[in-house]
C-alpha cells in the first residue's frame, strides 16, 4: 500500500458525460500527478500540481481539467467523454515539487469505462 | 523531444536471470527510475540511479551508464510473480519524468 488513495475504483458512464476522479496523496506529500494508461499502453502524463498550483502539464486534453485543494487532495474532471477515454487513471504523489531523487508513489487507479 | 526505448516484451524461465535494457537521451539527465507494474495494478518503485554503476537490492539490480545513455534492470532467480511490466523513466532537466512504454516480462515454468 503506497498511501495514495483514489476513488472511485471503477466508473462506468456514457459518451458525452462528465466524471470526477479523486485522489488523496500520501501524508506529507505536496505534489500530485495524474496519468492516463490505456489498455496495454504506457503511462501518459497529464498534469502535476504542487501545493495547490499547477506545476507541469503533459498531454492533457482541453476536455480534461484538474485542481488541487488546500487539504492537498486533487480532482481530475473529464468532460464530454468519448469511447477513447476509457482507460486506467492513476494518481501519484511525491514529497516536493519534483526534484533530485524524488520518487513518485502511485495510487491504485480508477478504471473508467465509457460506453 | 526525449525518447525512452525499451523492448516491448521479453520471455524468461523461472529460476533464470533476465536483463531489461533501457536507452534514453543524455541531455539534461537527472536520474533514471525503474518501476514494476502488474497487469491492472499501480506501478511500484523499484530503483533510482543517478551515478554510474550497479545498485543491488536483493534479487533486483539496476545499472546506469550516463555517457552511453543506457540503463538495465537485472532480475535474478526469477519467480512467477515477477511476470509484470517494467517501466523505465528518465528525470529530465526539470526533474519531470519521461516514461518508456514498458517491457512486458513473461516468466515460463
Amino acid at each position: 500500500d503506497s498511501g495514495v488513495t483514489q476513488t472511485p475504483k471503477h466508473l462506468i458512464t456514457a459518451t458525452g458525460q462528465r466524471v470526477t476522479l479523486r485522489c488523496s496523496p500520501r501524508s506529507g506529500d505536496l505534489s500530485v500527478y495524474w496519468y492516463q494508461q490505456s489498455l496495454d499502453q504506457g503511462l501518459q502524463f497529464l498534469i502535476q500540481y504542487y501545493n495547490g498550483e499547477e506545476r507541469a502539464k503533459g498531454n492533457i486534453l482541453e476536455r480534461f481539467s484538474a485542481q488541487q485543494f488546500p487539504d492537498l487532495h486533487s480532482e481530475l474532471n473529464l468532460s464530454s467523454l468519448e469511447l477513447g477515454d476509457s482507460a486506467l487513471y492513476f494518481c501519484a504523489s511525491s514529497v516536493g515539487g519534483g526534484g533530485y531523487q524524488e520518487t513518485q508513489y502511485f495510487g491504485p487507479g480508477t478504471r473508467l469505462l465509457v460506453l | 523531444g526525449q525518447n525512452i526505448d525499451q523492448p516491448t516484451e521479453m520471455t524468461a524461465t523461472e529460476g533464470a536471470i533476465v536483463q531489461i535494457n533501457c536507452t534514453y537521451q543524455t541531455s539534461g539527465f537527472n536520474g533514471l527510475f525503474w518501476y514494476q507494474q502488474h497487469a491492472g495494478e499501480a506501478p511500484t518503485f523499484l530503483s533510482y540511479n543517478v551515478l554510474d554503476g550497479l545498485e543491488e537490492k536483493g534479487r533486483f539490480s539496476s545499472f546506469l551508464s550516463r555517457s552511453k545513455g543506457y540503463s538495465y534492470l537485472l532480475l535474478k532467480e526469477l519467480q512467477m510473480k515477477d511476470s509484470a511490466s517494467y517501466l523505465c523513466a528518465e528525470a529530465d532537466s526539470n526533474y519531470q519524468l519521461i516514461w518508456g512504454a514498458g517491457t512486458k516480462l513473461i516468466i515460463k515454468p
